[in-house]
């Protein structure tokens, strides 16, 4: 079945950049979602790419997209203690029951000052 | 603020109990959805509504009852739960037809079962 993978922890110092990588196997996916929860809150939709694109860029956050090796990061320049939080990736077909969000267990990001 | 709220924000409820959890989305969405969030598994999609209807239901145990009254409330009907129910339960809602149908979540419930 299709499967969503990311590295479970990342730790990175205050002003610089992060990099979250994720990949996923269902070469159908058309639309992939990065989303943010910070302790004690859900989900917050953070950014989303459709699988035409190639790179979407929204102030500090950076998303790229390979799709022939099914690859997507999440780069947060100067990152910050607020960013602190589990970072999830999530994929989805395009109609159906492909709407339906395949997710990765999500990446703990912790920012040291 | 997401435009989704959640009641109660905790729940803890011993297993003869019977309780409900409430989701009220202000977002003009017609698909609404629970998840279980436990620790070091991936989100499980339990049920989702499209216009009131259900859409799916992922093998959940009979013990969880969704209800969907209309396009902004949904409720998850809890009884006999068992200790390993013990979670974070999300609510999200959604466009359909929506670039991307993204999901727009509540904060949750944090129930534990005793």
């Amino acid at each position: 079945g299709e499967d969503v993978e990311q590295s479970l922890f990342l730790s990175v110092r205050e002003g610089d950049s992060s990099v979250i990588n994720c990949t996923y196997t269902d070469s159908s996916s058309t639309y992939l979602y990065w989303y943010k929860q910070e302790p004690g809150a859900g989900l917050q939709l953070l950014t989303y790419i459709f699988s035409n694109m190639d790179m979407k860029q929204d102030q500090r956050l950076t998303v790229l997209l390979n799709k022939k090796d099914k690859h997507l990061s999440l780069r947060i320049a100067d990152t910050q203690t607020g960013d602190s939080a589990i970072y999830f990736c999530a994929e989805s077909g395009n109609a159906g029951n492909n709407r339906k969000l395949i997710w990765g267990l999500g990446t703990s990001l912790a920012v040291n000052p | 603020e997401t435009g989704v709220t959640q009641t109660p924000r905790h729940l803890v409820m011993g297993m003869t109990n019977k309780k409900s959890l409430k989701c009220e989305q202000h977002l003009g969405h017609n698909a609404m959805y629970w998840y279980k969030q436990s620790a070091k598994k991936p989100l499980e999609l339990m049920f989702v509504y499209n216009f009131k209807e259900q859409t799916e239901n992922n093998s959940v145990p009979s013990r969880f009852s969704p209800e969907c009254p209309n396009s902004s409330h949904l409720f998850l009907h809890l009884h006999t739960l068992q200790p390993e129910d013990s979670a974070l339960y999300l609510c999200a809602s959604s466009q359909e037809g929506g670039p991307g149908y993204e999901q727009y979540f509540g904060p949750g419930t944090r129930l534990t079962v005793t």
